[in-house]
């Protein structure tokens, strides 16, 4: 089946830093790709979906100056949480769609633990 | 309301039990449905992909979908310790791929 890489799996980082989060797909060309977020006992919630090479769309209630997404290529997609604090941390989740081969199956990463201090 | 409604459980069965599991939905545009499980501190990971009403089968995975009553099922047979996760469904609309989750069943399968 198709993989899907994030990285890191987990990050500390101090109260006011950015950090960034990739999200690759191994085996095949991602057209589409989903960013969550998943709270502790919690289900995913929809961050924002990127097109390779266009702006991303964000779900309402997400800060778009906050959560950066690039989409540079076909197999990666970046989230770059800036000037994080603590309601940040959180467990971030990337999922990809193989647009080649015309299905809407998603395939998830294995996600990012963020936690801020 | 939710747009997708999942009791959270959690569910304890014995090995070797039925695992039937649930989702309604609200939203009558939902087409595709999915089963998800996910493991602690883990991704999730796609069980079954349905996107007609009925059942579809894949060794001990069992998904029902009955669009006329928005409900959704997936029942595991001869359920193993190694079965114990969150099962999350998700459904999303024709020619949109944003998927709605459920909130999750948490599901322990006793040896």
């Amino acid at each position: 089946g198709a993989v899907v890489s994030q990285h890191p799996s987990r990050v500390i980082c101090k109260s006011g830093t950015s950090v960034k989060i990739e999200c690759r797909s191994l085996d095949f060309q991602a057209t589409t790709m989903f960013w969550y977020r998943q709270f502790p006992k919690k289900s995913l919630m929809l961050m924002a979906t990127s097109n390779e090479g266009s702006k991303a769309t964000y779900e309402q209630g997400v800060e778009k100056d906050k959560f950066l997404i690039n989409h540079a290529s076909l197999t990666l997609s970046t989230l770059t949480v800036t000037s994080a604090h603590p309601e940040d941390s959180s467990f971030y989740i990337c999922s990809a769609r193989d647009g080649t081969s015309g299905g809407d199956e998603q395939f998830f990463g294995p996600g990012t633990r963020l936690t801020v201090l | 309301q939710k747009e997708v409604e999942q009791d959270p459980g959690p569910l304890s069965v014995p090995e070797g039990a039925i695992v039937s599991l649930n989702c309604t939905y609200s939203n009558s545009a939902f087409q595709y449905f999915m089963w998800y499980r996910q493991y602690s501190r883990k991704g999730p990971e796609l069980l079954m992909y349905t996107y007609s009403s009925g059942n579809k089968e894949d060794g001990r995975f069992t998904a029902q979908v009955d669009k006329s009553s928005k409900y959704i099922s997936l029942f595991i047979r001869d359920s193993q310790p190694s079965d114990s996760a969150t099962y999350l469904c998700a459904m999303s609309p024709t020619n949109d791929y944003k998927l709605s989750f459920g909130a999750g069943t948490t599901v322990t399968v006793r040896a």
